[in-house]
């Protein structure tokens, strides 16, 4: 299996803060990474796919990059909506894994 | 609007059945491939099993090979999961999802699993 790595485990940022997360591959997998978020209660949302592609209605402070086995996802300005869990998501290859989850809170 | 509607979650005691559906609307079902994800309670985001649009491959997750048996009907826009010899460790939401490729872009709301003697 291709383990993905994300850190870290958990941040806390005010808001209009820049905050990175990163995401690691084992092997390498092209650019076939996706970024989802989801809040407490609901079913993950897609924000990101193919690395650096910005689902329709995502808002444009949400940005994905990297290749291979290095990437991360930036939120430019944080909001207060931006409060989740945000995993990264292999699928260049079965069985698609996740990385275990970067928990975001607003200071 | 695309809709995914899972039902068919509960309790179930340790070793029997369950048969979970996911009533799909609003995009060309026939022509996606399908997937189930689950999350156990506060844990996070674990795949469990895709399904091709033409059944021409299908994979599992090895935490649920040889118990978990995924099936569709894209004349009725449906996707099913037949899971058996349930386990505790089974305890979760399933998702159903779908997306361009081997994407998951759209998801269900999900339907609890709760495995308990």
């Amino acid at each position: 299996d291709n383990q993905m790595t994300q850190f870290p485990a958990s941040l806390s940022a005010s808001v209009g803060d820049r905050v990175t997360i990163t995401c690691r591959a084992r092997q390498g997998i092209s650019i076939y990474l996706a970024w989802f978020q989801q809040k407490p209660g609901q079913a993950p949302k897609s924000l990101i796919y193919g690395a650096s592609n910005l689902q329709s209605g995502v808002p444009s402070r949400f940005s994905g990059s990297g290749s291979g086995t290095h990437f991360s996802l930036t939120i430019s300005s944080l909001q207060p909506e931006d409060s989740a869990t945000y995993y990264c998501q292999q699928y260049n290859t079965y069985p698609i894994t996740f990385g275990q989850g970067t928990r975001l809170e607003i200071k | 609007e695309v809709q995914l509607v899972e039902s068919g979650g509960g309790l179930v005691k340790p070793g029997g059945s369950l048969r979970l559906s996911c009533a799909a609307s609003g995009f060309s079902f026939s022509s996606y491939t399908m997937n189930w994800v689950r999350q156990a309670p506060g844990k996070g985001l674990e795949w469990v099993s895709t399904i091709s649009s033409t059944k021409s491959y299908i994979y599992y997750a090895d935490s649920v090979k040889g118990r978990f048996t995924i099936s569709r009907d894209n004349a009725k826009t449906s996707l099913y999961l037949q899971m058996n010899s349930l386990r505790a460790g089974d305890t979760a939401v399933y998702y159903c999802a779908y997306g361009a490729g081997s994407r998951l872009d759209y998801w269900g709301q999900g339907t609890l699993v709760t495995v308990s003697s």
